[in-house]
């Protein structure tokens, strides 16, 4: 069963910095590439964040570029989100989604992301 | 860039009911990266198509894709209970707002 869990949401303070995780399991990892996509509370979805599945090529929405960065450890069958420079704006549930951008298969359960002072 | 933009905002309809959901994007575009995802309260979005057309595994075939071009259809041919949730319109990098069925 293929199977995402986000884990590294919390409460961080405007300017501050916070690393998401998605642990994958019960597919091959290394071979499918990821992205980040979050939703603000009772609103619509943004596509954020794009990582193949060798990690060599990465894409990010105008909105954090610059300030978040993708990565993955195939040995770990993980994908990470480096949130740094946190505006009130990234305040979201962030969720990864196992495909290409434009078609997420699966999805995790998110983990919310609160930035205020 | 690429807008996408979906109507109506809310779908008012009866279970058994045929529901007919519009996805418009602002240029061409490749129905490659078309996808129709479901959202029920308190969970994470679920791919219902892909490809404009294809229905993802494990989705009842009540639910059917359509269009290309600008313009793209989900249809759910008679609601069940579970059906009223948020249905969102992607197409590569973009989303639609989203569109609510609820019930009438």
């Amino acid at each position: 069963e293929v199977q995402l869990a986000e884990s590294g949401g919390g409460l961080v303070q405007p300017g501050g910095s916070l690393r998401l995780s998605c642990e994958a399991s019960g597919f091959t990892f290394s071979v499918y590439s990821m992205n980040w996509v979050r939703q603000v509370p009772g609103k619509g979805l943004e596509w954020i964040s794009y990582i193949s599945s060798s990690g060599a090529t990465t894409y990010y929405a105008d909105s954090v570029k610059g300030r978040f960065t993708i990565s993955r450890d195939n040995a770990k069958n993980s994908v990470h989100l480096q949130m740094n420079t946190l505006r009130d704006e990234d305040t979201a549930v962030y969720y990864c989604t196992r495909g290409i951008v434009g078609r997420g298969d699966y999805w995790g359960q998110g983990t919310l992301v609160a930035v205020s002072s | 860039e690429i807008l996408v933009t979906q109507s109506p905002g809310t779908l008012s309809s009866s279970p058994g009911e045929r529901a007919t959901l519009s996805c418009r994007a602002s240029q061409d575009v490749s129905s490659t990266y078309v996808a129709w995802y479901q959202q029920r309260p308190g969970q994470a979005p679920r791919l219902l198509i892909y490809s404009a057309s294809s229905r993802a595994p494990g989705i009842p075939d009540r639910f059917s894709g359509s269009g290309s071009g600008t313009d793209f259809n989900l249809t759910i041919s008679r609601l069940e209970p579970e059906d009223f949730a948020v249905y969102y319109c992607q197409h590569s990098r973009a989303f639609g707002q989203g569109t609510k069925v609820d019930i009438k």
